[in-house]
């Protein structure tokens, strides 16, 4: 079955830290690609997206991610975080079908 | 504004009294899923539709129930609610999860607790 693991569930980093978050997914054919976000109290909404072309996406905020096809991989990433930055991110992958599937999340606390 | 809007944002009720969360999305979606988010679990999928009247089964569906018989609507059904559907539902809708407009827009989620 596909699945999608996110390999730290707490990051907690000072303000000014590089950020990578790790994601694999389990899926051998064409993939969608997506991160997350979920700040304090609100909905999910989308940051980057990968589904074809230069495998380095930049989203908003500053957010970039990388998808690495040999090793299932799409880490985000940022170069200096912010308080504001605090949030859980999700990672999700579409085969193309009807179904997105997310991974558990991982929870980012930036101390100010 | 273009948004997902789910009714209600918190509930709290008693095994077994039937529930209905509301979602209405305003952007002409033909795709719209039910998710259910729990601490270390992620989202999983409960029910998905395609289109008006047509639904399928996500990975968690057992206790739920849907319906899709507008385009903008995609009510969520609990018969009969058991403690362990507490959780945080979010309703989400997308043009065509299966291409490259497959962005999800989420509503702002509804907070349900079974006692």
């Amino acid at each position: 079955a596909q699945s999608v693991s996110q390999h730290n569930h707490h990051v907690i980093l000072s303000e000014a830290a590089s950020l990578e978050l790790g994601c694999n997914y389990s899926y051998g054919g064409t993939v969608n690609l997506f991160w997350y976000v979920q700040y304090p109290g609100q909905h999910l909404q989308l940051l980057l997206k990968y589904f074809s072309g230069d495998p380095l996406v930049k989203g908003i905020k500053g957010f970039e991610a990388e998808f690495i096809k040999s090793k299932f991989s799409f880490n985000l990433r940022k170069p200096s975080v912010q308080w504001s930055d605090t949030a859980e991110y999700f990672c999700a992958v579409n085969t193309g079908g009807f179904k997105t599937i997310f991974g558990a999340g991982t929870r980012l606390f930036v101390k100010a | 504004e273009a948004q997902v809007t789910q009714n209600p944002r918190y509930l709290i009720t008693v095994t077994g009294k039937k529930l209905t969360v509301t979602c209405s999305q305003n952007m002409n979606h033909e795709y719209m899923s039910w998710y259910r988010q729990d601490p270390g679990l992620g989202l999983r999928q409960i029910y998905y539709s395609m289109n008006v009247e047509v639904t399928d089964k996500g990975d968690v569906p057992e206790g739920y129930k849907v319906s899709r018989k507008e385009k903008r609507n995609f009510p969520l059904i609990l018969e009969s609610p058991s403690p362990n559907q507490t959780s945080l539902y979010f309703c989400a809708s997308s043009l065509d999860a299966g291409t490259s407009t497959g962005e999800l827009f989420f509503g702002e989620g509804s907070r349900l607790t079974v006692l």
